[in-house]
Parts: C-alpha cells; sequence; structure tokens
C-alpha cells in the first residue's frame, strides 16, 4: 500500500529565511511524487513533482524539492519565504505503473510565514 | 496547464434536498476523474473514482446511493449528494489528468471545490 507522511502540521517560518516542509512516502515499487499548495476555500495548485532523473526538481514560485531515495523523502524547500506562501501544504505519491490511480496525499502541512 | 473547472463554489441547502456538483475538464478529455472530500484541517479523502461510460468505484466506507456519481460525457462528471443531512457538510473536490499530455506521469489537476453546507 502506498502512503505520505507530512510530520508537521504546522511550520513557521519568518519572511526571508529559507523554509522546508517535509515529507515521506512508502510505495513498494519506484514512485511518482508530487507536491501541491491549497489556499483557503480553494482546490490544490501543483507546484512540482518528480518523475525520473535529477532528483532536484524545480516548480512554481521559486519552490523545489529533493528525492531522496535511500531516505524515502521528498522535501519541499525554498530559500527565500514570503508571506505570501502561507498556505496548506499537501504531498502526494503514485506508484509508477500503476495505471490512471488517484493520488495518495498526506495529511498536509500549514506553513505561515511571518512578516 | 490543464484546467479543471468545478461549480457551483459554495451552495447551501435544506436538509433532505440533493445537491448536484458538476466537474469539467475544459481543455482535454478525462476518462477517469476522481472526488475527494476535505474535512477542516484535514486531508483529502478519496471518495470515489469516476470512469466515463461506466460505474464508478467507491471507497470503502462511501455510500454509493448517497453519493451519486455520473460521467456521462469524456469532460463532465457529477456528484450528486442525496438527501443530504449536516454531517454532509464540507468541502468536495474532484480531480482529473489529461493523459494525452505526457501519459500516466502527468500531474493531476483540481477544481476550485466545492464548500456545501447542509442547514
Amino acid at each position: 500500500a502506498q502512503s505520505v507522511a507530512q510530520p508537521e502540521d504546522q511550520v513557521n517560518v519568518a519572511e526571508g529565511n529559507p523554509l522546508t516542509v517535509k515529507c515521506t512516502y512508502s510505495v513498494s515499487g519506484n514512485p511518482y511524487l508530487f507536491w501541491y499548495v491549497q489556499y483557503p476555500n480553494r482546490g490544490l495548485q501543483f507546484l512540482l513533482k518528480y518523475i525520473t532523473g535529477d532528483n532536484l526538481v524545480k516548480g512554481s514560485y521559486g519552490f523545489e524539492a529533493e528525492f531522496n531515495k535511500s531516505q524515502t523523502s521528498f522535501h519541499l524547500k525554498k530559500p527565500s519565504a514570503l508571506v505570501s506562501d502561507s498556505a496548506l501544504y499537501f504531498c502526494a505519491v503514485r506508484e509508477r505503473n500503476s495505471g490512471n490511480t488517484p493520488l495518495v496525499f498526506g495529511k498536509g502541512t500549514r506553513l505561515s510565514v511571518i512578516a | 496547464g490543464a484546467v479543471v473547472s468545478q461549480h457551483p463554489s459554495w451552495v447551501i441547502c435544506k436538509s433532505g434536498t440533493s445537491v448536484k456538483i458538476e466537474c469539467r475538464s475544459l481543455d482535454f478529455q478525462a476518462t477517469t476523474m476522481f472526488w475527494y472530500r476535505q474535512f477542516p484541517k484535514q486531508s483529502l479523502m478519496l471518495m470515489a473514482t469516476s470512469n466515463e461510460g461506466s460505474k464508478a468505484t467507491y471507497e470503502q466506507g462511501v455510500e454509493k446511493d448517497k453519493f451519486l456519481i455520473n460521467h456521462a460525457s469524456l469532460t463532465l462528471s457529477t456528484l450528486t449528494v442525496t438527501s443530504a443531512h449536516p454531517e454532509d457538510s464540507s468541502f468536495y473536490i474532484c480531480s482529473a489528468r489529461d493523459l494525452g499530455a505526457s501519459g500516466m506521469n502527468t500531474e493531476a489537476f483540481f477544481g476550485q471545490g466545492t464548500r456545501l453546507t447542509v442547514v
């Protein structure tokens, strides 16, 4: 079975400081990994994905994530946080070659960037 | 990226009535769409997989007679909450993947969500 763990319910960071939102995953095979952001009363917006190739993936709004197979992690990072980055972030996984199956989401991490 | 449109964004209905939520893929065809439910401060819970031209596949614990799903065309799936009760109040989100773009490894795109309040 596939699963995603986001160990932090809440992450607080000062504006301008680097931020990290943690994610670890569990799949029986190779994963496709995704990060999404959700603003209040809105759907999820795609940020970035890891499919194959370079372990460091760059995405929207200056976010990036690093795939670490040995640690089964896919932490989301940004060098300099903005107040507008405050939102709910979801990590998701889907096993490669699993067909058109739905994503499995972590429970979400609320990021609060303080001015 | 691909666009998924969900309507309405919010709805208030009386207990015992039914509510229909539409999910459309605007610039691609979606043979499969997914319906999620999200409780406050919680993650997305997959309710069902909607398959064009066939019956939906429901997750364990989701009442198929209460949450009717119809996927009559390649661009439209509907979720009808029948005989709604206050405990059905929630945020409902649909998603789909544009398989024509890059195949199975593409990201899923989500509708804007529907806030349902049953009074």
